[in-house]
């Protein structure tokens, strides 16, 4: 199973955009990388998944390198609400539950 | 649209009981995961269950069992408390389990073992 690397915090001004990164640079090509965020003593909340194309939905957009080796989640306007920790994780297509669910990045959104 | 429901959110028990755990998925999933999250391990895989069958297992002892109903509302039990089992539950639900399907996670039911 591919690991994922980000890092432990990052702060970011209400209203500007957030860009989370993230590095699985062991990724293999059957894999989805997947980003959730959980505020505190709640469940993980999905935000968005994709396989190699940069995909967009009403909460984020995630942009993949072309490599598949990294990838970053783009909050675009960040609110205070958005403070939490955010997930990537790789999830393998035929092992669906078989994934690395890493430390992630603590998003601290400041007004 | 309803999401994923745990029951109860939290409990507390003692060495050597066992407790079971609910979980009602978001209506027209079938597949249900759960989930162990603790600070030092971070989120560990259980078990998940499509069609009342358990597809896939983590790596847990034979204390943790699952089961799904026909109506594909799930049913954690643990037997044997232990006090490393101490630890938030969560349940996840999937239209298929597929990796291309959105994964909804439950609040979770936080379990305290004396």
């Amino acid at each position: 199973d591919a690991k994922t690397t980000q890092p432990t915090s990052m702060d970011c001004a209400e209203g500007r955009a957030a860009n989370l990164p993230c590095n699985h640079s062991t990724i293999s090509g059957n894999e989805y990388v997947y980003w959730y965020r959980q505020i505190h003593s709640q469940g993980p909340q999905y935000i968005i998944h994709g396989l190699k194309n940069n995909e967009t939905n009403e909460m984020a957009s995630l942009i993949i390198t072309e490599d598949r080796k990294s990838s970053t989640l783009i909050l675009p306007h960040a609110t205070l609400r958005d403070t939490a920790v955010y997930y990537c994780i790789v999830r393998d297509l035929y092992n669906f539950n078989k994934f690395y669910f890493g430390s992630g990045t603590k998003l601290n959104v400041k007004p | 649209k309803a999401g994923v429901t745990q029951t109860p959110r939290y409990l507390i028990k003692t060495r050597g009981q066992q407790v079971t755990l609910s979980c009602s998925p978001i209506s027209g999933h079938r597949s249900v995961s759960w989930y162990q999250q603790t600070p030092g391990q971070g989120l560990q895989f259980l078990f998940e269950y499509f069609s009342e069958t358990q597809r896939n297992k983590g790596n847990f002892p034979g204390r943790f069992s699952g089961r799904q109903f026909s109506n594909s509302r799930s049913e954690m039990n643990v037997s044997t408390l232990e006090l490393g089992d101490s630890a938030l539950y969560l349940c996840a639900s999937s239209l298929l389990g597929q990796a291309y399907n959105e994964q909804f996670f439950g609040p979770g039911t936080r379990l305290t073992v004396l």
